[in-house]
């Protein structure tokens, strides 16, 4: 059981929008910053997102994150297939002092 | 260009001790600039953190796992390591090491706002628990 709630799945069209959405509390993502990982088939996570908006570097302006109180949101636009992968969001817990993620989105290209 | 690279057997037998080293490249460990830390992912399943380290004397574990974990770090080999004791089946997972940027940007009178995130991960070791 994940300390972060995210949808299992999400899809849409190639060159459509998605969003995904992570929640938590106010120990966790209501204080700390929120960062997302994209994650492809048979590969190591990488790193999109850090301090709730800031993409890492080489990342496209395709992704953006948000975060408002308790909850984040990661936004893929342009939708391509090389986007099929699992997305997770992660936080630090202030009352498990712990690193904690969500329990991962599949985004589907339809 | 920083780069991990976990080492360590891929079978251990229940009750037993799993060790893992991740070697590091393109960036020095006693540098004191990032926390490196052992994240795992199950078959099938989400990310875990298990822990990280700064220095010897600024360590810090998941909560659930403290009781059985050891990590450490040898400068000289700009190397880091994980001791998982007593494990079981359940501890069966792919096994990342991650370069770790985590520091409280700012605190008040009641609470500190951190930020962590893993900029660089290494390519995972899948280690088994089975006799």
């Amino acid at each position: 059981q994940s300390v972060l709630t995210q949808p299992p799945s999400v899809s849409a069209a190639p060159g459509q929008k998605v969003t995904i959405s992570c929640s938590g509390s106010s120990s966790n993502i209501g204080t700390n910053y929120v960062s997302w990982y994209q994650q492809l088939p048979r590969t190591a996570p990488k790193l999109l997102i850090y301090d709730n908006d800031k993409r890492f570097s080489g990342i496209p302006d395709r992704f953006s994150g948000s975060k408002s109180g308790s909850s984040a949101t990661l936004g893929i636009t342009g939708l391509q297939t090389g986007d099929e992968a699992d997305y997770y969001c992660g936080t630090w817990d202030s009352s498990l002092s712990a690193a904690v993620f969500g329990g991962g989105t599949k985004v589907t290209v339809l | 260009q920083v780069q991990l690279q976990e080492s360590g057997p891929g079978l251990v037998k229940p009750s037993q001790t799993l060790s893992l080293t991740c070697t590091v490249s393109g960036d020095s460990i006693s540098s004191g600039s990032y926390y490196w830390s052992w994240i795992r992912q199950p078959a099938g399943g989400g990310l875990q953190w298990i822990g990280h380290i700064q220095t010897s004397e600024s360590v810090n574990y998941n909560p659930f796992l403290k009781s059985r974990v050891t990590i450490s770090s040898d400068t000289s080999k700009n190397q880091f390591s994980l001791r998982l004791s007593s494990v079981t089946a359940a501890d069966t997972a792919v096994y990342y090491c991650a370069r770790d940027s985590f520091w409280s940007k700012y605190c008040n009178t009641t609470s500190c706002y951190n930020t962590e995130y893993f900029q660089y991960w290494g390519q995972g070791t899948l280690v088994s628990v089975s006799s």
